[in-house]
């Protein structure tokens, strides 16, 4: 079974843009969550989907944003991009909604980069 | 809020000795779970082990067991038998909030 993809799996971008990351869970997994990893501030949760409705959400302003569509596969959009959102994005798949007690499946992540 | 610390950002053992990573939580929560993830040099993060607070018995999952500590609120991770491939960042978790990781270095 294929495991998590995202995709680019990096990108450079200048501040004022925005981008969008995609994140395709594992077959058969309704959950996707988003985290934000950087060295100062660690791993952040940003947001939980499941049947493309949003679930949980972390403290992060609404330059954040996400959707997931029927098929499960989500993306994240960041807006009006700021030096600080240069990071890791990790996108992570699980059988079912409720990212505190299931087992989270990760991907390899899209290092972005804001110059 | 709930809060999960890691106090050790770096740990290192011995090929075959045995090593243990600490952790706190904080939650008001009375039933949750808690996790270790292992996340390699550049590779993806995998989940190590999980325990649910309301289980008596700690978890193991071969090498891998832990101390869950529930009245202290302590969930340490204990690595027996260390091998080079258990090099990577550790990183516990709880009700979504990951602690800030502990790098363990393997020395042959």
């Amino acid at each position: 079974k294929a495991g998590v993809t995202q995709t680019p799996r990096y990108l450079i971008k200048t501040r004022g843009q925005q981008v969008t990351l995609s994140c395709s869970p594992i077959s058969g997994h309704r959950s996707v969550s988003w985290y934000q990893q950087t060295p100062g501030q660690g791993l952040q949760f940003l947001f939980e989907y499941f049947s493309e409705t949003q679930r949980n959400k972390g403290n992060f302003p609404g330059r954040f944003s996400g959707r997931q569509f029927s098929n499960s596969r989500s993306e994240m959009n960041v807006s009006t991009l700021e030096l600080g959102d240069s990071a890791l994005y990790l996108c992570a798949s699980s059988l079912y909604s409720g990212i505190s007690y299931n087992e989270q499946f990760f991907g390899p992540g899209t290092r972005l980069t804001v110059l | 809020a709930q809060t999960v610390t890691q106090s050790q950002p770096e740990m290192s053992v011995q090929e075959a000795e045995t090593v243990t990573l600490s952790c706190t939580y904080d939650t008001s929560e009375s039933d949750y779970y808690l996790f270790w993830y292992k996340q390699p040099p550049s590779r993806q993060m995998i989940l190590v082990i999980r325990q649910e607070a309301y289980k008596q018995q700690n978890a193991t999952e071969n090498r891998f067991s832990v101390n869950f500590q529930k009245a202290a609120k302590s969930f340490s991770l204990k690595i027996s038998d260390s091998q080079l491939g258990d090099a990577a960042m550790y990183f516990c978790a709880s009700h979504m909030r990951f602690g800030a990781g502990t790098r363990l270095t393997v020395k042959p």
